[in-house]
Formats: C-alpha cells, structure tokens, sequence
C-alpha cells in the first residue's frame, strides 16, 4: 500500500476558474477527510465521507466548494468560481482499518494558488 | 466549540537539550488527544496520542501526558536531535476518536547541530 495519494500536487489557476483535486485513500480505510491549511495556521476541517456517505460538512465549505466519494474509494474535492481567498493547501486523510480511532494518514496535499 | 491553543513558535534548540511544547484545550465532554508531525516535504502523521485523563502517551522518545484538571497536553522530549525538526500540531477529537480531529496551528522546532 503507497498511502493517500493525492494530485495534482501544485495546481495554479487564474481567479474565477473551476478546480478538482483528487485523493486516493489507503485502500482498507472507510473514512476520508478534507482538510484546509494556510500559512502558519493548522489544517481546518471541511468534509468526510464514511463510504459513499458525506456525513458532515464545515461552514467552511461554501457553496462554491463541492466533494463527492461515488464509490467509497477516491474522492474529487471542486471549487467553482475560485477567489484569491481559496489559496491553500488542501490536505486529504484517511482513516479505519487497522488504524486506532483518532489515527488520520493523510496525503503530501494539493497546493492551490489563485492569481 | 471544541478549540486547541498551542505555543507559538519558532522555537530553535540546540541538539540534546530538553523540550517542551505546551498545547491547551477547549472541549465538552471527555475529549480523545493527539501530538501529529510534519516532517518537512512529508504529510502529518500521528506521533502519539492519549485517550483518557492521566494517560500518557509516548514514542520516538516524546511523551505528552492528559491533564484535565489543566485541560493541557503538552509535548515533551529529554533530549532533541536535528532529525526532530518539524511542525508539530496539537490536536483533539470526541472520546471515540471518530470526530473529525481539530488542530492548532502548529510549532515549528528547527534543532541545530
């Protein structure tokens, strides 16, 4: 198993543009997290999905911003319309399995930068 | 809402001395605790954890002890090495660990030879 995966790793986009970023999860793992990181902040929760199933979503998450686990594997994480504000690193996790509860792997992470 | 507060960082230390990065919580109910580490070009990764208030929990020589009665659960290490350079990131979640996990911003620890 190589782990969460995610892609593209570095993504730069012009303001007002659509993104999607992909992660591939451990394989055994039933849950998934998005996750959000700035500079010199902490990852801040989005979303996650037990299987197919989105159980919560963050106020975070605009509705400009839309996950989806159609099968309960990979996951695709869109932003529509991106602003300048959306510059992030945008981290997926992974977690079940063997795993002890708490115990997110998470993926290297895609970076976003609007111009 | 539940909230964590670490100490801000940088902190540099020379190699071998002795650290601490204290990390505070806001929570209801009985939370589950969690040290993660950012190595750098690398994901986090869980370092140790503890679920319940007394615990200690310990690897790769760091050690963090529950105390609610402080509501902290601060990092600590006898003796740094260059290869401990990284973020490190207090984190909790519900009693289960099945919440989705929420993090501080992180302490940045540079260990210099």
């Amino acid at each position: 198993d190589t782990g969460v995966s995610q892609d593209p790793r570095h993504k730069i986009t012009k303001r007002g543009q659509n993104v999607t970023f992909r992660c591939d999860p451990i394989s055994e793992h039933n849950r998934l997290y998005w996750y959000r990181q700035t500079l010199g902040q902490g990852p801040e929760f989005l979303t996650y999905f037990q299987n197919e199933a989105q159980l919560e979503k963050s106020r975070l998450l605009s509705d400009r911003f839309s996950a989806e686990r159609p099968k309960g594997s990979f996951s695709t994480l869109e932003i529509q319309r991106t602003e300048q504000g959306d510059s992030a690193m945008y981290l997926c996790a992974s977690s079940g399995g063997q795993g002890a509860p708490g115990e997110l792997f998470f993926g290297e992470g895609s970076r976003l930068t609007v111009l | 809402g539940n909230s964590v507060t670490q100490m801000e960082g940088p902190v540099t230390l020379s190699e071998e001395a002795f650290l601490t990065i204290n990390c505070t919580y806001t929570a209801t109910g009985y939370p589950s605790l969690f040290w993660y580490v950012q190595y750098p070009g690398e994901g986090l990764q869980l370092l140790l954890k503890a679920t319940k208030a007394d615990d200690k929990g310990s690897n790769k020589g760091f050690e963090a002890t529950y105390r609610k009665e402080t509501t902290s659960f601060h990092l600590e290490k006898g003796s740094v090495q260059v290869s401990d350079s990284a973020v490190y990131f207090c984190a909790l979640s519900d009693h289960s660990g099945n919440t989705p996990l929420v993090f501080g911003k992180g302490t940045r620890l540079s260990v210099i030879a």
